[in-house]
């Protein structure tokens, strides 16, 4: 069973720079998360989709980040302009529906920001 | 929201012995509870979780025990080797409203000393 596609695997960029990251999940699962994880820390939600809909992005940084599932499928996510405080992996995973618990996650997008 | 805290940081053992490492949250509604290893620079994987109408759950050498009057879990593993060493995050979910994000701890970076 394939897992979850991330891309690319690392980007520098310098402040106020734009940038994009894409995930592809698992065939089949419903649910798709983006997750922040700061060097040093545990992985934090940013957005949670189920199908092409948005379920919490409480915790999304509204004003410079935006994400976007069109047709239940991929995901993109997009930070523009980044800050320094940006530099982190980010994580996407996917589960097979809500309430089930278990992710599965990508092997992360290495940003940093100069 | 949920808050999960997670000690100790750091956790150095002799191989052989065992390692426990111990979990907080705050939200009483909570209901799934997940380990994660992460290697370094690698993603976040499952080892063992367990759900709020169970107190312990076993898998080969590790183990997780549940209280939920005190609101705490915690990871054991027995006869710990080389490749236990990582980064270990506990996690706690609630599903309401269909957000059911997991909140992970900070991490607990576990060595093992030949």
């Amino acid at each position: 069973e394939a897992g979850v596609a991330q891309s690319p695997r690392y980007k520098i960029i310098e402040k106020r720079q734009s940038v994009a990251f894409w995930c592809n999940p698992i065939s089949g699962h419903a649910t798709l998360y983006w997750y922040q994880q700061i060097l040093g820390q545990g992985p934090k939600l940013l957005i949670q989709f189920q199908n092409n809909g948005v379920v919490d992005d409480s915790q999304l940084p509204k004003d410079r980040f935006s994400a976007e599932r069109l047709k239940g499928v991929d995901s993109t996510l997009k930070i523009q302009p980044a800050k320094l405080e940006d530099s982190a992996v980010y994580l996407c995973a996917s589960s097979l529906a809500e309430g089930t618990g278990e992710l599965f996650f990508g092997e992360g997008s290495r940003l940093t920001v100069l | 929201g949920e808050n999960v805290e997670q000690h100790p940081s750091t956790l150095s053992v002799q191989e052989g012995d065992s390692a426990v490492i111990k979990c907080t949250y705050s939200d009483s509604a909570s209901n799934y509870f997940p380990w994660y290893k992460q290697e370094l620079g690698k993603r976040p994987q499952l080892i063992i979780d367990i759900r709020s109408n169970v107190g312990e759950k076993k898998d080969q050498r590790i183990a997780v025990t549940l209280n939920k009057t005190a609101k705490h879990f915690s990871l054991h593993i027995t006869e710990t080797q080389p490749e236990d060493s990582a980064v270990y995050f506990c996690a706690a979910l609630f599903s309401g409203g269909g957000a059911d994000g997991l909140t992970f701890g900070k991490g607990t970076h576990l060595i093992i000393q030949p």
